[in-house]
């Protein structure tokens, strides 16, 4: 256990569907942030957190979005879904940037 | 702007053989830099970490130096084994872009009893 908690850990949806994934990160961490893993497209990263402020964005499309709440943990939504979504999304925590990251498990979703 | 390149895979070595995975970066300051490892089916693990030039950054027989003159950030083993098959990704942090990771495109090892 990474000590990184994210839910569920699959999901089968259709597409023009909404879901929501969430992660609790590691105790202390302030920092949140989302990936997604895709085979064509490798590791990327959607967006960060910091003690629930946005603090940078990377290539998240417009139809999803996140936010971190006040007990730290983090939602990523991703709305009007395409078979394209499809991936694993993975979240993250760190207490500091060069301390490195913990992962979570990953969250599988397929859109069909 | 801030980048990392990573060699491509897959590698396919024989067990005990040597392991280079090869990853160099370009950036604006000093970043740390990070090794990860994905077994298969699971997430991404910290490896091994190097914070500033010259450091060696080692773990589970794995080691990397930080390169300040060649911005590189080679991952090595001596000797592999079966268990060390995984999905290896370098990921520099850049301090003066909030510290996100931005991950190499991975290096599938495959070794081969």
């Amino acid at each position: 256990d990474s000590g990184v908690t994210q839910t569920p850990k699959h999901l089968i949806t259709a597409t023009g569907q909404r879901v929501t994934l969430r992660c609790s990160p590691r105790s202390g961490d302030l920092s949140v942030y989302w990936y997604q893993q895709s085979l064509d497209q490798g590791l990327q990263f959607l967006i960060q957190y910091y003690n629930g402020e946005e603090r940078a964005k990377g290539n998240i499309l417009e139809r999803f979005s996140a936010q971190q709440f006040p007990d730290l943990h983090s939602e990523l939504n991703l709305s009007s879904l395409e078979l394209g979504d499809s991936a694993l999304y993975f979240c993250a925590s760190s207490a500091q940037a060069n301390y490195g990251y913990t992962f979570g498990s990953g969250t599988r979703l397929t859109v069909v | 702007g801030n980048s990392v390149t990573q060699m491509e895979g897959p590698v396919t070595l024989s067990e005990e053989a040597f392991l280079t995975i090869n990853c160099t970066y370009t950036a604006t300051g000093y970043p740390s830099l990070f090794w990860y490892v994905q077994y298969p089916g699971e997430g991404l693990q910290l490896l091994l970490k190097a914070t500033k030039a010259d450091d060696k950054g080692s773990n589970k027989g794995f080691e990397a130096t930080y390169r300040k003159e060649t911005t590189s950030f080679h991952l090595e083993k001596g000797s592999v084994q079966v268990s060390d098959s995984a999905v290896y990704f370098c990921a520099p942090t850049f301090p003066l872009d909030t510290g996100k990771l931005i991950f190499g495109q991975g290096t599938t090892l495959q070794v081969k009893p």
